[in-house]
């Protein structure tokens, strides 16, 4: 199975702030992850697709970027409805697997 | 609008049956993988495996392989995970999705809302 690692487990965060979340799988994916963000008691909604690519209506503050192993979802210019967990996810092969998850929260 | 809308929430006791369901609308029912997800307090979510509503293929994650069943009805554009003997550690949030493109694997563009299970005696 591939292992998906996120880091920071928890952030904290200021609206106007630019965050950075990664995700470093444990072999090469080239550019089959995806990211969600998911907020409590809801079902997690899809942000990115194929690392870098930002689904329809979703505020393109958010932006996600790299390839093989290591990737990265920033937040620019964080905003009140930002303030959720953030899972990667790859999507090259079985069994699918996510990211433990990043929390952001206000500081 | 694409929609996949949920069973909702179930209690049971350990050793009971129980199927969720989970009904497709806005797009062609066939041509996307439905994939289940389960959450468990507290923890990110975890794959439990997917199937193609056209043929009833399917394929499951390891930790869910002999614990769950799959299934579709065409007719109405439903899938479904079923447990024949649940235990209290299958409580847990249970979502599905369906795969963004047609073909396998792939990221969940849509989600269900979800459907919460609580196993007790």
């Amino acid at each position: 199975d591939i292992q998906m690692t996120q880091s920071p487990v928890m952030l904290s965060a200021s609206v106007g702030d630019s965050v950075t979340i990664s995700c470093q799988a444990s072999q090469n994916i080239d550019k089959y992850l995806a990211w969600y963000q998911q907020k409590p008691g809801k079902a997690p909604k899809f942000l990115i697709f194929k690392a870098s690519g930002l689904v329809d209506g979703v505020p393109s503050r958010f932006s996600g970027s790299g390839s093989g192993t290591e990737f990265t979802l920033t937040i620019s210019d964080v905003q009140p409805d930002d303030f959720a967990t953030y899972y990667c996810q790859q999507h090259l092969s079985y069994p699918l697997t996510f990211g433990q998850g990043t929390k952001v929260e206000v500081k | 609008e694409v929609q996949l809308v949920q069973s909702g929430t179930e209690m049971k006791k350990p050793g009971e049956s129980l199927t969720l369901s989970c009904k497709a609308s806005g797009y062609i029912f066939t041509t996307r993988w439905i994939v289940w997800v389960r959450q468990m307090p507290g923890r990110g979510p975890e794959w439990m495996g997917a199937i193609y509503p056209d043929d009833s293929d399917t394929r499951y994650s390891p930790s869910f392989q002999g614990q769950v069943t799959f299934s579709v009805d065409k007719s109405i554009n439903t899938a479904y995970l079923h447990w024949s003997s649940l235990k209290t550690s299958d409580s847990a949030m249970y979502f599905c999705a369906k795969y963004k493109r047609v073909g396998h694997p792939d990221a969940f563009d849509i989600w269900g809302q979800g459907s919460t299970v609580i196993v007790s005696s």
